[in-house]
């Protein structure tokens, strides 16, 4: 089941800031971050973990929330190149690994986000 | 350069004809994904592999099937495509190893139109 993205769309002025959530119906056991730009692959921002977060990228950062199944990226300052659009991806695990649990990424519709000079 | 490789980057094709979309990645990944990416959609998992002749369904598997005969490469067959099938095709790859704290790698995309 995909998680859900909010807001759809967004859209600044450089400088700005702004906060992207990320929400699942499931227990999750890891959030990915990626930004796709036009015509362009995505690229890996951050995970998240169960039991920490994890600050990877820029004025880039990420929390997660085990209890309420959300992640939240914020982006500070924001530049131009920080135009595109992103993905979070999260990990449900179904079962133990050990039972042959197995990772399945599931993404977002994403989230557009605009930033203007 | 690490790199995840597909192939062909554009395809127009006619229904019911058979294709391939090649995928191969050079960082010794074990694991390996294809997702297919429409508009308003996001990118939605096709099939997946945890290593070598384990394959696995994703979110979106009819009408595709898939292989790992190799570690390197997991090629994505259309047997009869199907309009519905037009879109923007990614492979990723990552270490895998029962893990999750790794990050996907994307190949360049495959954008697919089928008539």
């Amino acid at each position: 089941q995909q998680p859900v993205q909010s807001p759809q769309a967004v859209i600044l002025r450089e400088g700005e800031d702004a906060v992207i959530n990320c929400s699942s119906s499931k227990a999750l056991y890891s959030v990915h971050w990626y930004r796709q730009k036009h015509g362009e692959a995505p690229v890996f921002l951050m995970i998240l973990l169960k039991g920490g977060e994890q600050k990877g990228h820029e004025k880039i950062s990420a929390s997660f929330n085990e209890k309420k199944q959300q992640s939240s990226l914020y982006l500070t300052a924001s530049q131009l190149s920080y135009s595109g659009t992103y993905f979070c991806g999260t990990e449900a695990l179904l079962k133990p690994r050990t039972q042959g649990g197995s990772e399945k990424l599931v993404f977002g519709k994403g989230t557009k986000l605009t930033v203007n000079p | 350069e690490a790199q995840v490789t597909q192939n062909p980057r554009y395809l127009i094709t006619v229904t019911g004809k058979k294709l391939t979309v090649t995928c191969s990645q050079n960082m010794n990944h074990e694991y390996m994904s294809w997702y297919r990416q429409d508009p308003g959609l996001g990118l939605r998992q096709i099939y997946y592999s945890m290593n070598v002749e384990v394959t696995d369904k994703g979110d979106v598997p009819e009408g595709y099937k898939v292989s790992r005969k190799e570690k390197r490469n997991f090629p994505l067959i259309l047997e009869s495509p199907s309009p519905n099938q037009t879109s923007l095709y990614f492979c990723a790859s990552s270490l895998g190893r029962g893990r999750s704290n790794q990050p996907q790698h994307f190949g360049d995309g495959t954008r697919l139109s089928i008539l």
